[in-house]
């Protein structure tokens, strides 16, 4: 197994649906985080866990909803999506929550609103 | 607000040059920088980083250079390769901080 899962790799979903995208990290990492990666835009933070307690929201809205049961496993459950929703959803870990270390990235979610 | 930038959105270099893409970053307590590469399809992968204990730290074919006085970062890549075709990126975190912040991305194509 790679360092950081991610499943799916692409998603399609209408306004109304309801769907998660998972997170799994195999390197006993404490920290996992949730970025967004649009086009032409740095990779934006949304949500970071640091042994499985939500440390940081970064004003993402309510139609996102993250979900950390354990260190290994991240959720992103999404619902009533907007079309600008639209990009790549990468998550990552890292051996301890903060700024002063690498991140393991996924390959990521290809998440596509209609 | 903090920022990283990176100077050029894209660069076009012949294989066996030397590549040299440049960052800046705005908020003087970052003490931590790193350089990302991410090809299509996928994840970004790590390539090199650097504290600011240090002013130089090199890899294989890579190198990292910080300028904390100026706030700038570079990363050079010697002998271009076009498997070395790929979006980079910089970004800087702080042990105070939460997370890593990222810079916007330079696109690096090589033509052999």
């Amino acid at each position: 197994e790679t360092g950081v899962t991610q499943t799916p790799r692409h998603l399609v979903m209408g306004m109304t649906n309801k769907k998660s995208l998972k997170c799994e990290q195999h390197l006993g990492h404490n920290a996992m985080y949730w970025y967004k990666q649009s086009a032409k835009k740095p990779l934006e933070l949304m949500f970071v866990y640091s042994l499985e307690e939500r440390v940081e929201n970064n004003s993402v809205p309510s139609r996102f909803s993250p979900e950390c049961p354990n260190s290994s496993h991240l959720f992103l459950h999404l619902h009533t999506l907007q079309p600008e929703d639209s990009a790549l959803y990468l998550c990552a870990s890292s051996q301890m929550w903060g700024g002063a270390g690498e991140l393991f990235f996924g390959e990521g979610s290809r998440l596509t609103v209609l | 607000g903090e920022s990283v930038g990176l100077h050029l959105p894209t660069l076009s270099v012949q294989e066996g040059d030397n590549s040299i893409i440049n960052c800046a970053y705005s908020n003087s307590a970052s003490d931590y920088f790193i350089w990302y590469k991410q090809e299509s399809g996928k994840g970004p992968q790590f390539i090199i980083d650097i504290r600011s204990n240090m002013d130089k730290r090199q890899g294989q074919r890579v190198t990292v250079l910080l300028n904390k006085t100026v706030k700038h970062l570079s990363l050079q890549i010697a002998a271009t390769q076009p498997g070395d075709s790929a979006v980079y990126f910089c970004a800087t975190g702080s042990q105070a901080g939460t997370a890593l912040i990222f810079g916007k991305g330079t696109t690096l194509s090589v033509s052999s």
